[in-house]
């Protein structure tokens, strides 16, 4: 099993649509999680980052954690074209140093 | 404006040429990370460094070097490129290891013919 997986996508959603973008995670100890938006040739950018159960809101973006589940969730509302891109989930695995990424959901906003 | 910087953005060479690919932070962060990213595999850590003088593997760390001098600098060295080290790499820091987000350089996209 994969320590972080997301669906690799394409995932299309029209604009103006709420876009849900979902990951899970093997480490049960996990604190602190993130999700950044990478457009293609570009560098990752960090868009969100949860760290206890619940909801974090953040202008268009709220992330989600369920830690019991293992599961982290990122809801784009009011999607634009310009939400098109890859989003990367990132867990910060206990004891390592390090974050370890997801291979990223393509989302493409069509007009 | 707090930034991680690589040069060379662009980098085309033979195999075997030795090259190093700079990385400088100027957020005074402890920890900085080399990843290299390639279609379906995602990003991958090669080295990490949580201070000066101490660094060690990530998951992917054959065929590179490092090294931390001083804390702002952390290049990479391919002392003998080979073609499967083409790839887009990044550079990245963060105030301490895994638990604050980390900040990425703009990538060196390297080819190695």
């Amino acid at each position: 099993q994969k320590e972080v997986e997301q669906n690799s996508g394409p995932l299309s959603v029209p604009e103006g649509a709420i876009a849900s973008l979902n990951c899970t995670y093997s480490d049960r100890v996990s604190q602190s999680f993130f999700w950044y938006r990478q457009y293609s040739g570009k560098s990752p950018e960090l868009i969100m980052s949860i760290y206890s159960n619940g909801d974090k809101e953040d202008g268009r973006f709220t992330a989600q954690l369920n830690k019991a589940s293992q599961y982290v969730s990122l809801l784009i509302r009011d999607s634009q074209p310009s939400d098109s891109a890859t989003y990367l989930c990132a867990v910060a695995i206990q004891g390592a140093q390090k974050l370890v990424f997801g291979q990223g959901t393509r989302l493409t906003i069509n007009p | 404006e707090a930034q991680v910087t690589q040069n060379p953005r662009y980098l085309i060479t033979v195999t075997g040429k030795k090259l190093t690919v700079t990385c400088s932070q100027n957020m005074n962060h402890e920890y900085m990370s080399w990843y290299r990213q390639d279609p379906g595999l995602g990003l991958r850590q090669i080295y990490y460094s949580m201070n000066v003088e101490v660094t060690d593997k990530g998951d992917v760390p054959e065929g590179y070097k490092v090294s931390r001098k001083e804390k702002r600098n952390f290049p990479l060295i391919l002392e003998s490129p080979s073609p499967n080290q083409t790839s887009l790499y990044f550079c990245a820091s963060s105030f301490d290891r895994g638990n604050s987000p980390l900040h990425f350089g703009n990538g060196t996209r390297l080819t190695v013919t």
